[in-house]
C-alpha cells in the first residue's frame, strides 16, 4: 500500500517561480525524505527531516513537516529549468529505514 | 566514483524465460535493496537486505528471488518472468545507520517481458 501521496500530481511553473509540492502520510514516522527523480534515471537524495523537526533548508530547498497533520511539504525557490523533474517523498513507517515507502510523485515542469 | 551499477539497462525477454538483474555497490553498504517503479503506483520495494545472507520481502515480492553472498552484489532474480513484471526496477543501497541515511540508487533497468 502506499505511505506517500504528493501533491499535485503536475505542476507547471515559469522561471523564477517557486514551486511547492506536498506529502501526505498514513501512518507514524522516524523521518521523511525527499528524492528528486530526472526523465526514467535513478532517484536522487534530495533533503531528509526527522519527526522531531519542523523546517529543513537546504540551499533552495525548504522542507517542512507537521506530524499531526501526517503532511510535508517540499518548496523550491526560483525554480529553474534543471529543476524539471519528478518528486517523490518517502517515509520509514516507523520501522526504520529499511522499509522506505515512495508516494507516486509529483511532475514538475520549469519553463524558461 | 561513488556507485550503484546495474545491468543491463534495457532488456527485452519472452515469458518463462529466466533472467538475472545484476546489481553491485562500490560503497561498502551493508543495506541493499529493489524496487519496481510503476506509471501512477510509484516506487515499490521488491526484497531488501541488511547485510550478507541476509534478505526478506518488501511489499510486492512475488515472482522475484533475490541473493546476497557478497556484500557488493544483489542480484533479482525472475525465474519464470510474465507480462505483469514488465517495469522500470531500481536497485539501492545505504550504509546502515537506521533513520538517517539516504538511498542511493542505479540508474534503472527497464524490462519488458512479452
Amino acid at each position: 500500500s502506499q505511505q506517500g501521496e504528493e501533491d499535485p500530481q503536475a505542476l507547471s511553473i515559469q522561471e523564477g517561480e517557486n514551486a511547492t509540492m506536498n506529502c501526505s502520510y498514513k501512518t507514524s514516522i522516524n523521518n521523511l525524505q525527499w528524492y528528486r527523480q530526472n526523465s526514467g534515471r535513478g532517484l536522487v537524495h534530495l533533503i531528509l527531516i526527522r519527526s522531531n523537526e519542523r523546517e529543513k533548508h537546504s540551499g533552495r530547498l525548504r522542507v517542512t513537516l507537521d506530524t499531526s497533520k501526517k503532511s510535508s511539504s517540499l518548496l523550491i525557490t526560483a525554480s529553474r529549468a534543471a529543476d524539471t523533474a519528478s518528486y517523490f517523498c518517502a517515509t520509514d513507517r516507523g520501522t526504520g529505514f529499511q522499509k522506505l515507502v515512495f508516494g507516486t510523485g509529483t511532475r514538475l515542469l520549469v519553463s524558461p | 566514483e561513488a556507485q550503484v551499477t546495474q545491468n543491463p539497462r534495457y532488456l527485452i525477454t519472452v515469458t518463462g524465460k529466466k533472467l538475472t538483474v545484476t546489481c553491485s555497490q562500490n560503497m561498502n553498504h551493508e543495506y541493499m535493496s529493489w524496487y519496481r517503479q510503476d506509471p501512477g503506483l510509484g516506487l515499490r520495494q521488491i526484497y531488501y537486505s541488511m547485510n550478507v545472507e541476509v534478505t526478506d520481502k518488501g511489499d510486492v515480492p512475488e515472482g522475484y528471488k533475490v541473493s546476497r553472498k557478497e556484500k557488493r552484489n544483489f542480484p533479482l532474480i525472475l525465474e519464470s518472468p510474465s507480462p505483469n513484471q514488465t517495469s522500470l526496477y531500481f536497485c539501492a543501497s545505504s550504509p546502515l545507520r537506521q533513520g538517517n541515511s539516504p538511498l542511493h540508487f542505479g540508474n534503472g533497468t527497464r524490462l519488458t517481458v512479452t
